[in-house]
C-alpha cells in the first residue's frame, strides 16, 4: 500500500522567502503523486501532479516539485512567498492501476509573515 | 468549464438520522470519488464510482454508502448518523477510472451531526 509522509504540520516563512514543504513517500513501485492546497473554507485545489513524464514538475501559482527516487521524496518549493499563499498544503499518492484512491498526507499549514 | 459541484454546502442533522450528499462531476468526467476530512482524521477516502459501479472503498462501516447514475453524478449516504460523521465531505471527479488521471475537488459539504 502506499503512504506519503508530511514532515511539519506548521511552516512559517517571511514574505518573498523560499517556500519549502517536505513530502515522503512509501511504495514499492513509482506512484503517482500529487500536491493539493485547500484554503479555508473550501475543498482542494490541485497545484501539480508527477506522472513519471519528468521529475522537475511546475504548477500552477509558481509551485514546483521534483520527485526524487533516490530519495522517495517529492518536496513542494515556490522560490518567493506571498501572503496569498497560507493556506494547507496536502501531498497525495496514488498506486498505478488502483483506480483513483488517493491517499492523503497530513498536511502543512503554510503561514506567511510580513 | 463548470467545476465539481455539491449540494448541500451545510447541513445540520440530529443523531440517528440519515442524510444524503449529492455531486456533480466536471462535464465529461466519468469518475467520482468520496473523502471525509476531519480534524482528528484528516482526509480519508471513503469510495470511488466509475460507469456506475463501486470500484473501490475506503475503510468505513456499512452505514456509508453511495452510487452513481448513468450521467455521472453521484450521492452518497450515511444512515444513523453519530456524532463523529460530524466532517467536511469532498467529492472529486476524474476524466477517467485510470489512477494517472488527476483529480478535481469540489468545495465540499460540511455535515455537522448534534
Amino acid at each position: 500500500a502506499q503512504s506519503v509522509t508530511q514532515l511539519g504540520s506548521h511552516v512559517s516563512v517571511s514574505e518573498g522567502a523560499l517556500v519549502l514543504l517536505r513530502c515522503n513517500y512509501s511504495s514499492s513501485v513509482p506512484p503517482y503523486l500529487f500536491w493539493y492546497v485547500q484554503y479555508p473554507n473550501q475543498g482542494l485545489q490541485l497545484l501539480l501532479k508527477y506522472t513519471s513524464a519528468a521529475t522537475l514538475v511546475k504548477g500552477i501559482n509558481g509551485f514546483e516539485a521534483e520527485f526524487k527516487k533516490s530519495e522517495t521524496s517529492f518536496h513542494l518549493t515556490k522560490p518567493s512567498a506571498h501572503m496569498s499563499d497560507a493556506a494547507e498544503y496536502f501531498c497525495a499518492v496514488k498506486g498505478r492501476g488502483g483506480g483513483n484512491k488517493l491517499t492523503f498526507g497530513t498536511g502543512t499549514q503554510l503561514k506567511v509573515e510580513l | 468549464k463548470a467545476g465539481v459541484t455539491q449540494t448541500p454546502r451545510y447541513l445540520i442533522k440530529t443523531r440517528g438520522q440519515q442524510v444524503t450528499l449529492s455531486c456533480s462531476p466536471i462535464s465529461g468526467h466519468r469518475s467520482v470519488s468520496w473523502y471525509q476530512q476531519t480534524p482528528g482524521q484528516g482526509l480519508q477516502f471513503l469510495f470511488e464510482y466509475f460507469s456506475e459501479t463501486q470500484r473501490n472503498k475506503g475503510n468505513f462501516p456499512g452505514r456509508f454508502s453511495g452510487r452513481q447514475f448513468s450521467n455521472s453524478r453521484s450521492e452518497m449516504n450515511v444512515s444513523t448518523l453519530e456524532l463523529g460523521d460530524s466532517a467536511l465531505y469532498l467529492c472529486a471527479s476524474s476524466l477517467q477510472g485510470d489512477s494517472k488521471y488527476e483529480q478535481y475537488f469540489g468545495p465540499g459539504t460540511r455535515l455537522t451531526v448534534t
